[in-house]
């Protein structure tokens, strides 16, 4: 069974900071893909990375994936009340049946206080 | 382009009653999977449907069944429900040759009393 750890669980930060929301599995992915969620929404997708080592950058966020496509983190910086929202990272595979699934970690529920 | 949509989006039952959720794909996706998000949790995979069959399935069990229609619409189906089954159930629909992420609905948010 494929596990995605996500941590921290829960974080509260002042506008202005930075932070780092990490993501790591024993398993190898094809690939990675960060989602934000609000409440009562479904995730959206924020990334995907594919290849071990990459770097992507989106605005104020920097995601990378780890060189063993086994773990990942997103940063952000300075960071905004408008950034509040549930973090989630999900590993890519694929099941016998060739369908690809998401293997999701726990969330990381981000607080961004003005 | 229309998202995913989802219905209904709170459902209230009681233990051992069966229910169907229902979701349209966005438009242009012919792959649909399902997930099951208990609070304060991130989503389980449930199954994924692709040209009207199942092609992949989570560590959920057979009371949880699916279909998929024609216009790629889909339902979900939960048999003698049990209290744990409270949860939210989202839908997510993307194209089979597309490398991009899954787009989600809304979710149904079911309450088992």
């Amino acid at each position: 069974t494929q596990l995605l750890e996500q941590s921290p669980q829960f974080l509260s930060i002042q506008e202005g900071e930075n932070l780092t929301v990490y993501c790591n599995s024993s398993s190898v992915f094809s690939s990675l893909q960060w989602y934000r969620q609000e409440p009562g929404e479904g995730p959206v997708l924020l990334v995907t990375v594919v290849t071990g080592g990459e770097v992507k950058k989106l605005k104020r966020l920097t995601f990378q994936f780890g060189d063993a496509r086994k773990d990942s983190s997103l940063h952000i910086t300075a960071a905004q009340p408008g950034d509040t929202g549930l973090y989630l990272c999900a590993g890519v595979s694929y099941s016998s049946g060739s369908a690809r699934q998401l293997t999701f970690g726990s969330g990381t529920q981000l607080t961004v206080l003005p | 382009e229309t998202g995913v949509t989802q219905s209904p989006t709170h459902l209230i039952k009681t233990r051992g009653q069966q229910v169907t959720l229902r979701c349209s794909s966005q438009s242009g996706h012919n792959t649909v999977s399902w997930y099951q998000q208990a609070l304060g949790q991130g989503p389980q995979f449930i199954f994924q449907y692709y040209r009207e069959e199942e092609n992949g399935r989570g560590n959920f069990p057979p009371r949880f069944s699916g279909l998929q229609f024609p216009n790629y619409s889909s339902e979900l189906n939960v048999n003698a429900l049990e209290l744990d089954d409270s949860a939210l159930y989202l839908c997510a629909s993307s194209h089979t040759n597309s490398n991009l992420g899954y787009t989600f609905g809304s979710g149904t948010r079911l309450t088992v009393v």
